[in-house]
């Protein structure tokens, strides 16, 4: 199956933008969708689709893909939204569906 | 709003059969797929299977063979059974309604259960 590649820390000064990437083959078939992750907690879903939000998430979250690279892009970042994140996308690379995550970034907020 | 809540077991010896189930609060079950995700210690998350109303199932190729995903329309309930647990299979395990979009490119995992810890030990 394919892989979704993330880099595992991002730092980021208060009220700064960051951009968090995921790359992987399977995102030139599929949108991915991005999971927040607080200790403790349940992953969350902030970003999907193109880019969608769910209702509850700010609008200073927002998506973007260009070939097999896609971005989760944080702007004004709170001091709330230090968490792991996560992407994840359908992968039909096999024999059978399959989902992939990412392995995670932790999103720290200086 | 639909919301999830999940439970089973949490701790196993080594070759036993995980179980666990998820119930589905404020919706219906038809139209989605309901998949179980599972997160190992100081780890990331990997998707295991998923059921549609019918009864029509996708799983993780690499855990197939271990896998059994059923669901009980009558109950709004899905479960997991995961046979010949290891010391590997130790991770907090979620359910998740899997949705799909207008175009079948675009899908997102929406709700998640509270997890479940399960802890595979002799």
């Amino acid at each position: 199956s394919s892989k979704l590649t993330q880099d595992p820390v991002v730092s980021v000064a208060l009220g700064q933008t960051v951009r968090i990437i995921c790359q992987g083959d399977s995102l030139r078939s599929y949108y991915p969708s991005w999971y927040r992750q607080k200790p403790g907690q349940a992953p969350s879903l902030v970003i999907y689709g193109q880019n969608n939000r769910p209702s509850g998430i700010p609008d200073r979250f927002s998506g973007s893909i260009i070939g097999n690279t896609a971005s989760l892009t944080i702007s004004g970042t709170q001091a709330e939204d230090e968490a792991d994140y996560y992407c994840a996308s359908r992968d039909n690379s096999g024999d059978l569906p399959d989902v992939v995550f990412g392995g995670g970034t932790k999103l720290t907020v200086l | 709003q639909v919301q999830l809540q999940q439970w089973g077991a949490g701790l196993l010896n080594p070759s036993e059969t995980l179980s666990l189930t998820c119930a589905v609060y404020g919706g219906s079950l038809s139209g989605h797929y309901w998949s179980w995700i599972r997160q190992s210690p100081g780890k990331g998350l990997e998707w295991i299977g998923e059921i549609d109303h019918t009864g029509s199932t996708n799983y993780k190729p690499s855990l197939k063979s271990r896998v059994t995903i059923s669901i009980d329309t009558s109950k709004s309930q899905f479960s997991l059974k995961l046979s010949s647990v290891t010391a590997a299979d130790t991770a907090v395990y979620y359910c998740a309604r899997h949705c799909t979009g207008f175009h079948d490119n675009v899908r997102w995992f929406d709700p998640w259960g509270q997890g479940t810890r399960v802890t595979v030990s002799s």
